[in-house]
């Protein structure tokens, strides 16, 4: 079972620069989120998506945007990089009426 | 005050001693409660949910105290395997945008 599959890894982009993470689930889960892991904060949701279609800001929103076209699919876009997206992102599906999320392996994105 | 607080260690305790994490919440209509495992560079997974019985899975054991609003995780017998960090994670009313991650609690066993 693949789960939550994310995509790239590892990622250095330069101040101003834009970069799509990629992130699938073959779980079929309605929900899919992203988030962000900075030292100190814990888990920030980003947005969210609670079906093909549907998406929502979390709260840390902002230099971030998603869609949600397959049920599958929940690409995080950064439009113009800043330093301060420098962070560990993490992808999450769950069944809506579920008790776990699922993780993808993360995106250490440094920007400078 | 945040919504959920954790002490965030590092705990550092010798194998096979017994180790206990508390985590308070701030939301009275928080309705699941979950704790969650962290190795490092790794992504979360799920360790156990906390039932408001308790609840225990072998060496660990969840407590719920709603009236005081905190959650606790005790393992017992740790082992170096057990070395990660926890995550408190707390799920309001709705679906699972509402969850909340604490910040988590380092646990080191030294040999």
């Amino acid at each position: 079972n693949a789960g939550v599959t994310q995509t790239p890894k590892f990622q250095v982009l330069k101040t101003g620069q834009s970069m799509t993470l990629q992130c699938a689930q073959d779980m079929n889960h309605e929900y899919m989120s992203w988030y962000r892991q900075d030292p100190g904060m814990g888990l920030r949701l980003i947005h969210y998506s609670v079906g093909a279609g549907i998406t929502d800001q979390g709260e840390v929103p902002n230099g971030y945007n998603v869609s949600r076209s397959t049920t599958e699919d929940f690409p995080l876009r950064l439009l113009s990089a800043a330093p301060s997206q420098t962070s560990v992102y993490f992808c999450a599906s769950a069944a809506q009426g579920g008790t776990e999320a699922f993780f993808g392996q993360g995106t250490r994105l440094t920007v400078v | 005050r945040k919504e959920v607080e954790q002490d965030p260690g590092p705990f550092n305790v010798p194998e096979g001693a017994t180790v206990a994490f508390n985590c308070t919440y701030s939301n009275s209509a928080s309705q699941s409660f979950f704790w969650y495992r962290q190795d490092c560079r790794k992504e979360p997974k799920l360790l156990m949910s906390v039932y408001s019985s308790g609840n225990e899975d072998g060496r660990f054991t969840a407590q719920l105290n709603r009236a005081s609003q905190y959650i606790s995780l005790l393992i017992r017998d740790s082992k170096l395997s057990d070395s990660a960090t926890y995550l408190c994670v707390v799920k309001g009313p709705g679906g699972y945008q509402k969850v909340t991650f604490g910040t988590g609690t380092k646990l080191q066993v030294i040999p």
